[in-house]
């Protein structure tokens, strides 16, 4: 089975501070993606990588950066922490290719607190 | 643009009633489509897709259907059990903007009392 695991379910910072969260997958997938989950908005695409130490824009990048240094492990990075992002922020995964390269994995979640 | 539109919720249900979730996009071409269930506590996972025109998805009892003419693909369960209380999102993939990015909806709340 995928597993596509992230680094905390619960998370409190402080508003200024910089902040990582961490996702890692064993299934060896090409594709990793950072959603932000908001009650009313559904998922929305903050960033996405398609290969190791590349990484495109989604929907809302601004405020976010990400990080792929191995391709197991997406990192997201809050530069500067606001009450704004206060969210669940999901990361995801799924292969290059194939039929089912569309069927995104999904961790469980990090709900984050700013404060 | 591509978007996914949901009924709002919440649903509420008793068990063994019947289930719809309505769900329509927009989209250009022939997108595939797909059905996200959260149960509380978890991330999401994948029920049932459909990738093309008249095709049926089905998974542990829900159903839904590509229809093309009318852009939906609403989501069907004959008899709901407690066990399916989540959130469920309708999804989209574009034809184009590659990496299988998905577009979700807002997602619909299910809570099935005994």
């Amino acid at each position: 089975d995928v597993k596509v695991t992230q680094s905390s379910r619960y998370l409190v910072k402080r508003t200024g501070e910089k902040v990582f969260l961490e996702c890692v997958q064993d299934m060896d997938h090409e594709n990793m993606f950072w959603y932000r989950q908001d009650p009313g908005l559904g998922l929305r695409l903050i960033y996405f990588s398609y290969d190791v130490k590349m990484k495109e824009k989604g929907d809302i990048p601004e405020g976010y950066s990400v990080s792929r240094e191995k391709k197991e492990r997406f990192s997201l990075i809050l530069e500067s922490a606001s009450t704004n992002q206060t969210s669940m922020y999901l990361c995801a995964s799924s292969s290059g290719s194939g039929s089912d390269s569309y069927e995104q994995y999904f961790g469980p979640g990090t709900r984050l607190t700013v404060t | 643009g591509n978007s996914v539109t949901q009924m709002e919720g919440p649903v509420t249900l008793s068990e063994e009633a019947f289930l719809t979730i309505n769900c329509t996009y927009t989209a250009t071409g022939y997108p595939s489509l797909f059905w996200y269930v959260q149960y509380p506590g978890e991330g999401l996972q994948l029920l049932l897709k459909a990738t093309k025109a008249d095709d049926k998805g089905s998974n542990k009892g829900f159903e839904a259907t590509y229809r093309k003419e009318t852009t939906s693909f609403h989501l069907e369960k004959g008899s709901v059990q407690v066990s399916d209380s989540a959130v469920y999102f309708c999804a989209l993939s574009p034809v184009s903007g590659g990496y299988n990015k998905l577009i979700f909806g807002a997602g619909t709340r299910l809570a099935v009392h005994p």
